[in-house]
């Protein structure tokens, strides 16, 4: 069954410092999503992604955060100067209206020090 | 706008006992609703999904789900649980299938009781 990858699994980054969250989506698919869940807490929306341009962003995706996909198979989100409170976990997914689905990946568990 | 409800942050039940997790969705337009799984330290598991076909929707691990628009709900039960069963349930609502994003719960922990 085809699967969302996402690298790397555990990311630690001091405070300031950008990062950068990749993630490779099921190849027929044509929506492409991050979310962020904070320990404890629920699943939040971040942005979604469709021919080569954001879709939607949530209040959460403020200017600190940008999306791409430059080659056509990657997926990534930047996190330009890293806050404390952006210690979560990261989660990309991708689907097809024709699917009826959404996959998501693994997750990155980013911690910022 | 979409919502999520879940009714419960915590449930707990004994192994074999019946396992319901209650979710009640604030849609405009007919939804498409999810339920997700998460095991500790892992990512989220599609357990089923309601696409406007069938109101009783039959999942993986032994898990349905039934649509009642009348309530708008989307309770998840087992008939009998397991062990295995112990993680965090998440029911989601998207309005545009495949297309748009999902709004989730805040999530229900699920303990199994030996």
């Amino acid at each position: 069954e085809p699967e969302v990858t996402q690298t790397p699994s555990h990311q630690v980054t001091q405070m300031g410092q950008e990062v950068i969250l990749r993630c490779v989506p099921i190849s027929n698919h044509l929506y492409f999503y991050w979310y962020r869940q904070i320990l404890g807490q629920k699943v939040e929306f971040l942005v979604s992604f469709y021919n080569n341009e954001i879709s939607e962003k949530s209040e959460i995706f403020d200017d600190q955060f940008s999306v791409e996909r430059p080659d056509g198979s990657n997926f990534t989100l930047k996190i330009r100067s890293t806050k404390l409170e952006d210690s979560a976990m990261y989660f990309c997914a991708s689907s097809d209206p024709g699917n009826y689905g959404y996959t998501f990946g693994s997750g990155t568990r980013l911690t910022v020090v | 706008a979409q919502s999520v409800t879940q009714l419960g942050s915590h449930v707990s039940v004994s192994e074999g006992a019946l396992v319901l997790l209650r979710c009640n969705y604030s849609s405009s337009v007919p939804p498409y609703l999810f339920w997700y799984v998460q095991y500790p330290n892992q990512g989220l598991q599609l357990l089923l999904k309601y696409t406007s076909a069938a109101t009783l929707v039959k999942g993986i691990n032994g898990f349905e789900a039934e649509f009642k628009k009348s309530e708008t709900s989307f309770h998840l039960t087992k008939p009998s649980a397991h062990m295995s069963d112990a993680a965090e349930y998440f029911c989601a609502v998207s309005l545009l299938q495949g297309a748009q994003k999902l709004v989730f719960g805040q999530g229900t922990r699920l303990t199994i009781n030996p």
